[in-house]
């Protein structure tokens, strides 16, 4: 039964260009949401997180959206960087417990 | 030097065998977590220990153990390892539970 949902298994755009990655969710008590990044042979590194209570949080060129009636919340990247190919993934918690993560979505920025 | 250690990093082993994934953190965290990931299925929480005398199972508990020495060190032990275990497994830190700090894996191989 897998709560987060990355439909998406890849993306592809262009450098300068927008990224958007997005996550659907179904549990409904999920109050935190985070996005973590993770390149070949290394952890997932931390990106950037959304509490319930707000609807966008902003970190630099990355943006989070979080929709809660429609369960969904979206990572933004702007511009899109070479640097920025990696896989990413949304994960969702409960009152910061047993954490939970989607599949993953790679994506590949072209130059 | 890396903030969260695995030891080993790749291991090769046979069915029926036991193994123990050695996890080390200099962060000062008391928060501990051990994950695999799977193609396609993301992370998924294995065991988390909130500190030395508090352990917790998570998602997919079964065919696992744990042990946490110290606040700094937390093992994960397949007491007899089999094939749907090959994984690539992950350790974690944290001070709240939300932000996560993961070491760099441990691929796991049961022939």
């Amino acid at each position: 039964d897998q709560q987060v949902k990355q439909n998406s298994p890849s993306l592809s755009v262009q450098e300068g260009r927008i990224s958007i990655l997005n996550c659907d969710y179904t549990n409904s008590m999920f109050d935190y949401f985070l996005w973590y990044k993770k390149y070949p042979a290394e952890g997932p590194t931390f990106l950037i997180s959304i509490s319930s209570i707000k609807d966008k949080n902003e970190d630099g060129r990355f943006t989070v959206f979080l929709n809660k009636s429609a369960k969904h919340l979206s990572l933004h990247i702007v511009p899109s960087q070479p640097g920025d190919s990696a896989v990413y993934f949304c994960a969702a918690s409960v009152g910061n417990n047993d954490m939970r993560f989607g599949a993953g979505t790679r994506l590949t920025v072209k130059p | 030097d890396a903030d969260v250690t695995q030891t080993p990093r790749n291991r090769i082993t046979k069915t029926g065998k036991r193994i123990m994934l050695e996890c080390s953190q200099t962060k000062g965290h008391d928060r501990m977590y051990w994950y695999r990931q799977d193609p396609g299925l993301g992370l998924r929480l294995i065991y988390y220990s909130f500190d030395v005398k508090d352990i917790n199972k998570g998602e997919i508990s079964d065919g696992y153990s744990v042990s946490r020495q110290a606040q700094a060190k937390f093992s994960l032990s397949l007491e007899s390892a089999i094939p749907n275990q090959t994984a690539l497994y992950f350790c974690a830190t944290s001070w709240t539970g939300s932000e996560q700090y993961f070491g760099p894996g441990t691929r796991l191989t049961v022939t």
